[in-house]
């Protein structure tokens, strides 16, 4: 079966950190995703990849960076954590720019304080 | 004028009931659409998929889409507790530089025993 898999289900970060939030996924697709989820505004896009050491960004790249090293990989970085990006993170993978169907994780809980 | 435009709700129905969720749209281009389902602190996963106009069912579950209103609808049929979800519509073009889906806010349905 096919997997994304985000490293924490739940964070508690201070303010000013450095958060690092992982994801890896198993079945070799080319797109990766980032969104963040909030009640009200739905899905936002932050960044994504279509390749190795590619990104683009999204709607909200704003605070945020990323790093794909590696095709599996694909790391969504907070440089210095604010509390309005207390938010629920969820990373997505697709095979093909054609078919467009994505497969999520099940999503890292961020609070900051 | 927001490219997809989905009601909230909360939507709730007795088990047993049939259920309608839909989606307008604005974008003509829109070739691809996807309904997810997603229970409460987890990531979304893909229910139905269909290209272009037309219907496809599956079990409990029907998606149809009318190109000519810009419309979509996802149905259930004889639902249940377990159906009790948000539903999120989303949609892509095919264009060549296309990567990414466009979703609507979802959805958030309860199916009461």
């Amino acid at each position: 079966d096919v997997k994304v898999t985000q490293s924490s289900r739940y964070l508690v970060k201070r303010t000013g950190e450095k958060v690092f939030l992982e994801c890896v996924q198993d079945m070799d697709h080319e797109n990766m995703f980032w969104y963040r989820q909030d009640p009200g505004l739905g899905l936002r896009l932050i960044y994504f990849s279509y390749d190795v050491k590619m990104k683009e960004k999204g709607d909200i790249p704003e605070g945020y960076s990323v790093s794909r090293e590696k095709k599996e990989r694909f790391s969504l970085i907070l440089e210095s954590a604010s509390t309005n990006q207390t938010s629920m993170y969820l990373c997505a993978s697709s095979l093909s720019r054609k078919v467009g169907g994505y497969t999520f994780g099940s999503g890292t809980r961020l609070t900051v304080v | 004028q927001k490219e997809v435009e989905q009601d909230p709700g909360p939507l709730s129905v007795p088990e047993g009931a049939i259920v309608s969720l839909n989606c307008t749209y604005s974008n003509s281009a829109f070739q691809y659409f996807m309904w997810y389902r997603q229970y409460s602190r987890k990531g979304p996963e893909l229910l139905m998929y269909t290209y272009s106009s037309g219907n496809k069912e599956d079990g409990r579950f029907t998606a149809q889409v009318d190109k000519s209103s810009k419309y979509i609808s996802l149905f259930i049929r004889d639902s249940q507790p377990s159906d009790s979800a948000t539903y999120l519509c989303a949609m892509k073009d095919s264009g060549a530089g296309s990567y990414q889906l466009t979703f609507g806010k979802g959805t958030k349905l309860s199916v009461i025993p």
